[in-house]
């Protein structure tokens, strides 16, 4: 089962503009983290956000949490044609240690 | 090594063999998972194990599926009657204590014909 739900399925902008991606979830969380992948292979973990925190930053990424809400969102600032890839959020249940993935939002970067 | 090494790459197998995916994690990562992956789909979980015992097999999808990890570091995933819709991308990730971000491997692509 998966536990995130990304939210567009795909997503088409010009190299310069912000990318926002959602994601949604349904049980309570220990914490959610946002992980990129290029061409249907390995994963590359971006950024992780713990349950008590609200907002966090890495670099060109912001990520937010909102758990009453039971979602967050991953903006890309500045996009690049090299940020082309799918990116998935998944989550880390209270209690447990299984981590569990959406079905991914693809982003497609144009030059 | 440096990262989560699996191997093979690739695996061509007939319908009902047997198949035997490996998964060496990052030295020192004691939390290993399993997922699969089809085209266009998330990463799917199968089973993670802390240390060498399984902690949460509960995405095995049936008898068929099972994976060792005897001495808390290369695990074994293994397939036994494959099915044509067993083909799929293998993922294997660790990390160090499974609270933190996950590190993955290139993962096998598994076709079953």
């Amino acid at each position: 089962s998966q536990q995130g739900e990304e939210d567009p399925q795909a997503l088409s902008i010009q190299e310069g503009e912000n990318a926002t991606m959602n994601c949604s979830y349904k049980t309570s969380i220990n914490n959610l983290q946002w992980y990129r992948q290029n061409s249907g292979r390995g994963l590359v973990h971006l950024i992780l956000i713990r349950s008590n925190e609200r907002e966090k930053h890495s670099g060109r990424l912001r990520v937010t949490l909102d758990t009453s809400k039971k979602s967050s969102s991953l903006l890309i600032t500045a996009s690049r044609a090299a940020d082309t890839a799918s990116y998935f959020c998944a989550t880390v249940n209270s209690g447990y240690s299984t981590l569990t993935f959406g079905k991914g939002t693809m982003l497609l970067v144009s030059p | 090594g440096a990262g989560v090494s699996q191997t093979p790459s690739n695996k061509v197998t007939e319908k009902g063999k047997y198949v035997e995916l490996r998964c060496d994690p990052i030295s020192g990562h004691t939390a290993l998972y399993w997922y699969r992956q089809s085209l266009g789909q998330g990463p799917e979980f199968l089973i993670y194990f802390q240390g060498t015992g399984a902690a949460d097999d509960s995405g095995l999808p049936n008898d068929r599926f099972f994976a060792v990890r005897p001495e808390g570091s290369v695990s074994t995933l293994k397939i036994q009657r494959t099915e044509r819709g067993d083909s799929a991308v293998y993922l294997c990730a660790s990390s160090f204590a499974g609270d933190g971000g996950a590190f993955f491997g290139q993962g096998t692509r598994l076709t079953v014909v």
